[in-house]
């Protein structure tokens, strides 16, 4: 199947800092790109839809300017988690789709970020 | 809107006993549905779809039948492995939603030898 990678595996940073995961489809080229959130032994919660070279449809109770997401290219999009807060640590999880809408979505490994 | 409902997790095996997970759904329409491993570790793989009602998905000796009726898609496997060891995920995606994913809460799996 398909691959994607993610980028870190782990952060760990300040409080007040940015952080930047990017997501990466390594053997397509993945016009959406999602990006999902999950805290332990709990499921994901989709955060964002990007599509390649438009603005991001974020989910109700997102904030947008805290956590931006760029799809500039059809294999790289980023997530950056701006002044993190302890809150903010959790596991991060992307997700990037082909052309149709029907095709299935590939998963990242994730990437876990700690927020001291 | 939109839900997926799984059962209560954790569940543990014996290796090469009989394995159901069920899941239950909250959508209108068609919904398309999934079934999603996450190993230790790593991210989620799709294990097995279904697409239309009575449809079956099947994979890797697993299996699970799109039922309408009882808007269910509940997870079998005849005889688990110590591999199989993970979390299933029962997710949906709305017809008129493109390819969204709603997930369950994840049921943790462990096969003993």
């Amino acid at each position: 199947g398909a691959v994607v990678s993610q980028h870190p595996s782990r952060v760990i940073c300040k409080s007040g800092t940015s952080v930047k995961i990017e997501c990466r489809s390594l053997d397509f080229q993945a016009t959406t790109m999602f990006w999902y959130r999950q805290f332990p032994k709990q499921s994901l919660m989709l955060m964002a839809t990007s599509n390649e070279g438009s603005k991001a449809t974020y989910e109700q109770g997102v904030e947008k300017d805290k956590f931006l997401i760029n799809h500039a290219s059809l294999t790289l999009s980023t997530l950056t988690v701006t002044s993190a807060h302890p809150e903010d640590s959790s596991f991060y999880i992307c997700s990037a789709r082909g052309w149709s809408y029907t095709d299935t979505q590939y998963f990242g490994p994730g990437t876990r970020l700690t927020v001291l | 809107g939109d839900s997926v409902t799984q059962m209560e997790g954790p569940v543990t095996l014996s290796e090469e006993a009989f394995l159901t997970i069920n899941c239950t759904y909250t959508a209108t329409g068609y919904p398309s549905l999934f079934w999603y491993v996450q190993y230790p570790g790593e991210g989620l793989q799709l294990l097995l779809k279904a697409t239309k009602a009575d449809d079956k998905g099947s994979n890797k000796g697993f299996e699970a039948t799109y039922r309408k009726e009882t808007t269910s898609f509940h997870l079998e496997k005849g005889s688990v492995q110590v591999s199989d060891s993970a979390v299933y995920f029962c997710a949906l995606s709305p017809e008129t939603s493109g390819s969204r994913l709603t997930f369950g809460e994840g049921t943790q799996l462990t096969v003993n030898p």
